[in-house]
């Protein structure tokens, strides 16, 4: 089946710095990547997502890219808040499997 | 609108007994997911209902584990004689269709603790 690599596992950054998540997948018939942040005590919620026959797309300080040729794709936020610190994760949707797998996760910290 | 919700949010039972978790979807969702999410990891696949069937099972880890979505809205994941290896997360959502481009709602969860 599906397995979704997930790096790092926890990232510190500063307020106004990057952050950069990094995943890989093994099924390359896998056709849709959404990223989810989940909060203490919460559900995970999308925040972006992206399919298989896009390289790039960006949604304000939020932006994520795909290779598939390489079988992986990364988060990335630009002007970190504090707000934005939670756990995220990346998944990937098979449609023959009709679920989601997801990565281990990465605890971000912003500190103010 | 509402969101998934799901009851109860936290649920402590002894090792052997049974439980059953709720999740209420959202309106005219009629995919239905169960997940199980671990301390410290990602949310992991248990089964997937379209309408009142359960379209793909494959996720449930022995025959312990049973759910139900008997008239297409509301779903009961049911848990007899519980481990202490079953304390978990146990997250529901719920999409438009089943098409991988339909954005997953999840539920806030419950939290099961066996003792």
């Amino acid at each position: 089946g599906e397995n979704v690599e997930q790096h790092p596992s926890t990232l510190s950054v500063q307020e106004g710095d990057s952050a950069v998540i990094k995943c890989t997948y093994s099924d390359s018939a896998s056709n849709y990547f959404p990223w989810y942040k989940q909060e203490l005590g919460k559900g995970p919620q999308l925040i972006i997502d992206i399919r298989s026959n896009v390289g790039e797309k960006k949604d304000q300080r939020i932006a994520v890219t795909l290779n598939k040729t390489a079988k992986h794709f990364s988060l990335h936020i630009t002007e970190t808040q504090p707000e934005d610190s939670a756990v995220y994760f990346c998944a990937s949707f098979l449609h023959a499997g009709n679920m989601l797998t997801f990565g281990g996760g990465t605890r971000l910290m912003v500190k103010p | 609108g509402a969101g998934v919700s799901q009851t109860p949010s936290n649920k402590v039972t002894e090792k052997g007994k049974y439980v059953e978790l709720r999740c209420d979807p959202i309106s005219g969702h009629t995919a239905l997911y169960w997940y199980r999410q671990s301390l410290g990891q990602g949310p992991e696949f248990l089964i997937y209902f379209q309408g009142t069937g359960a379209a793909d099972d494959s996720g449930l880890p022995n025959d312990r584990f049973f759910a139900v979505r008997p008239e297409g809205s509301v779903s009961t994941l049911k848990i007899q004689r519980t481990e202490r290896g079953d304390s978990a997360v146990y997250l529901c959502a719920s999409s438009l269709s089943p098409s991988g481009f339909n954005e997953q709602f999840f539920g806030p969860g419950t939290r099961l603790t066996v003792l």
